[in-house]
């Protein structure tokens, strides 16, 4: 069974540039979460997604931070423009509704903002 | 609001040794899961291990074990036989149940292990 993906695994941009992160999770799971982890701490919670439905974006900074999981399966996240303090490493995990409490993870995607 | 806290920024145990990575949490509910996950440099979460919080019995995965003292909200991995492989941050991990607005991890801030061959 292929495991979460997301892509790409790196990237360099500079400030005020827009950049877009993409995640497909596990085949049967409807649960999506996009974390963001900075140097050193552990994962935060951006936003949750029920299918296409997000139902938990209370700590994703609207402002400059959009997401979308349209047809309910792979998910893009977004940041335009942005921030030096954006550099970070953002992960998907997704979990399957028979199991809801165990989340799997992607590798992430190390952003490092110049 | 719930908290997790993992005093131990860093860890280091003899190969074959054990160790004992420690997190303490704050929460009012009754019902909730914890987690160990193992994150190596190539930042790849895994799950090590699961406790539901209505399960007395503490929890096992091979050399995996943890001691979970729910009155005194203490959630402790134990490695036994140390592996070169086992070198990774350790992150501790709460979650509310479902049926109650769950679905978020909150993690703690980590611990770094290093294993010595």
């Amino acid at each position: 069974e292929a495991g979460v993906v997301q892509s790409p695994r790196y990237k360099i941009i500079e400030k005020k540039q827009p950049v877009a992160f993409w995640c497909n999770p596990i085949s049967g799971h409807n649960t999506l979460y996009w974390y963001l982890q900075n140097l050193g701490q552990g994962p935060e919670l951006l936003i949750r997604y029920e299918n296409e439905e997000a139902v938990d974006d209370s700590q994703l900074p609207k402002d400059r931070f959009s997401a979308e999981r349209l047809k309910g399966v792979d998910s893009t996240l977004k940041i335009q423009p942005a921030e030096l303090g954006d550099s970070a490493v953002y992960l998907c995990a997704s979990t399957f509704p028979r199991a809801p409490q165990t989340q799997y993870f992607g590798p992430g995607t190390r952003l490092l903002v110049l | 609001a719930q908290t997790v806290t993992q005093s131990q920024p860093e860890m280091s145990v003899q190969e074959a040794e054990t160790v004992t990575l420690s997190c303490t949490y704050d929460t009012s509910e009754s019902d909730y899961y914890l987690f160990w996950y193992k994150q190596p440099p190539s930042r790849q979460m895994i799950l090590v291990i699961r406790q539901e919080a209505y399960k007395q019995q503490n929890a096992t995965e091979n050399r995996f074990s943890v001691n979970f003292q729910k009155a005194a909200k203490s959630f402790s991995l134990k490695i036994s036989d140390s592996q070169l492989g086992d070198a990774a941050m350790y992150f501790c991990a709460y979650r509310r149940p479902t049926y109650n607005q769950g679905g978020k991890l909150i993690f703690g801030q980590g611990t770094e292990l290093s294993v010595k061959p």
